[in-house]
């Protein structure tokens, strides 16, 4: 079974862009959550979709959002970039999103740079 | 919310040493995982523990889940330089369908 694919893998992006990110979970799972990781803050939670509908979200601006598709599939968004937003943006899949019975599976995760 | 510390920080061992990693947590723990990270890259899933006293075991790598739900330990046996990277505990974020992560434990293991 196909794990958890991220793609791009790297982003150079310059402030005021925007940038699409995307994600595909293993085959058969339905939640996709979002992280964020940075030296100072370490990981922090974005968001989690599960069948089409945003069912979390962590405390970042409204620049950041996502969708997710029928297919499962997830893309986040950026937008007007900020020096800030340069981090490792994780994506994780699980069968139905609960941490406390479903495996969090993450990916290799999108190197944001923005210059 | 939820907090969760980990112990030590980083660590150097000699190849073959056993060594513990501890991540203690403000509150109940449900749901607690450990992943290893290699530098800029993605989280490998290693074990996720849920029940007090629960204890796994994977290749040379041991984690325990303490009786009272506020404590993890990540044993390794006989260390390799493939063990090293950054180990993360994270549990479930009591407030929200996430997860809350330490800070990590960066582990370097010399030949």
């Amino acid at each position: 079974k196909a794990g958890v694919t991220q793609t791009p893998r790297y982003l150079i992006k310059t402030r005021g862009q925007q940038v699409t990110l995307s994600c595909s979970p293993i085959s058969g799972h339905r939640s996709v959550s979002w992280y964020q990781q940075t030296p100072g803050q370490g990981l922090q939670f974005l968001f989690e979709y599960f069948s089409e509908t945003q069912r979390n979200k962590g405390n970042f601006p409204g620049r950041f959002s996502g969708r997710q598709f029928s297919n499962s599939r997830s893309e986040m968004n950026v937008s007007t970039l900020e020096l800030g937003d340069s981090a490792l943006y994780l994506c994780v899949s699980s069968l139905a999103g609960n941490p406390s019975t479903d495996t969090q599976y993450f990916g290799p995760g999108t190197r944001l740079t923005v210059l | 919310s939820q907090e969760l510390e980990q112990s030590p920080q980083s660590l150097i061992v000699q190849e073959g040493k056993n060594l513990t990693i501890n991540c203690t947590s403000s509150k109940t723990l449900y749901g607690l995982y450990w992943y290893k990270q290699k530098y800029g890259e993605g989280l490998i899933f290693l074990m996720m523990l849920q029940k007090g006293g629960e204890e796994k075991s994977h290749e040379k790598i041991t984690a325990k889940l303490d009786e009272k739900k506020q404590q993890s330990s990540l044993h390794i046996t006989a260390s390799q330089p493939s063990h090293a990277g950054i180990y993360l505990c994270g549990a479930r974020d009591t407030g929200r369908r996430a997860l809350t992560f330490g800070s990590g434990t960066r582990l370097q293991v010399q030949p």
